[in-house]
């Protein structure tokens, strides 16, 4: 059972450059979320997708892009990192109902330098 | 008013003993519940759902107050292994989102 699928787990990164987190599920899930998570912050919300072909803002989506691929994948871009974007972020997916819970991936811990 | 509020802690508890986490939402609509753990620099993972008429699960005891919107975790027996930190989550009608509070950090010691 792979559920839910990050990568890269840990990534380093100079000031300017770009990447893309990856996140894939394999549950059916219609709903898909991305989280940075910070030290005494609690989770975050920076993009989520309600189902395929939608995306919204969260709590903190400036310096962020999302593309929602398909149904299974999800990605978060950085298109010049910053050092404010050193954290964890984690994905996760649900189907959005009255006792769905949520499944996260195993996080990417990404530093920015 | 957070939408969903707990107490950061520490609790710092000794092996054996009964702790109790709260944990208040503010939209009187919520639908469903759920306590999730996370353990140091892991993923949060489904401890329970919180069911209307409480329900326990081992050591675990989930209950839901909607008259005072709070739901709260009991455990009975502390182990050195329940030492995480317990996020609580509430789902509400018509949103894509569910709520995560920020955390209870809970150190079980010998």
């Amino acid at each position: 059972n792979a559920g839910v699928t990050q990568t890269p787990k840990f990534q380093v990164l100079k000031t300017g450059q770009s990447m893309t987190l990856q996140c894939a599920q394999d549950m059916n899930h219609n709903s898909m979320y991305w989280y940075r998570q910070d030290p005494g912050m609690g989770l975050r919300l920076i993009y989520y997708s309600a189902s395929e072909g939608t995306t919204d803002k969260g709590e903190v989506p400036n310096g962020y892009n999302v593309s929602r691929l398909n149904k299974r994948e999800f990605s978060l871009r950085l298109e010049s990192a910053a050092p404010s974007q050193t954290s964890v972020y984690f994905c996760a997916s649900t189907t959005p109902g009255r006792l769905t819970e949520a499944f996260f991936g195993q996080g990417t811990r990404l530093t920015v330098v | 008013r957070k939408e969903v509020e707990q107490d950061p802690g520490p609790f710092n508890v000794p092996e054996g003993a009964t702790v109790a986490f709260n944990c208040t939402y503010s939209n009187s609509a919520s639908q469903s519940f759920f306590w999730y753990r996370q353990d140091c620099r892991k993923e949060p993972k489904l401890l329970m759902s919180v069911y209307s008429s409480g329900n326990e699960d081992g050591r675990f005891t989930a209950q839901l107050n909607r008259a005072s919107q709070y739901i709260s975790l009991l455990i009975r027996d502390s182990k050195l292994s329940d030492s995480a930190t317990y996020l609580c989550v509430v789902n509400s009608p018509g949103s894509y989102i569910p709520t995560f509070g920020r955390g209870t950090s809970l150190i079980v010691h010998p």
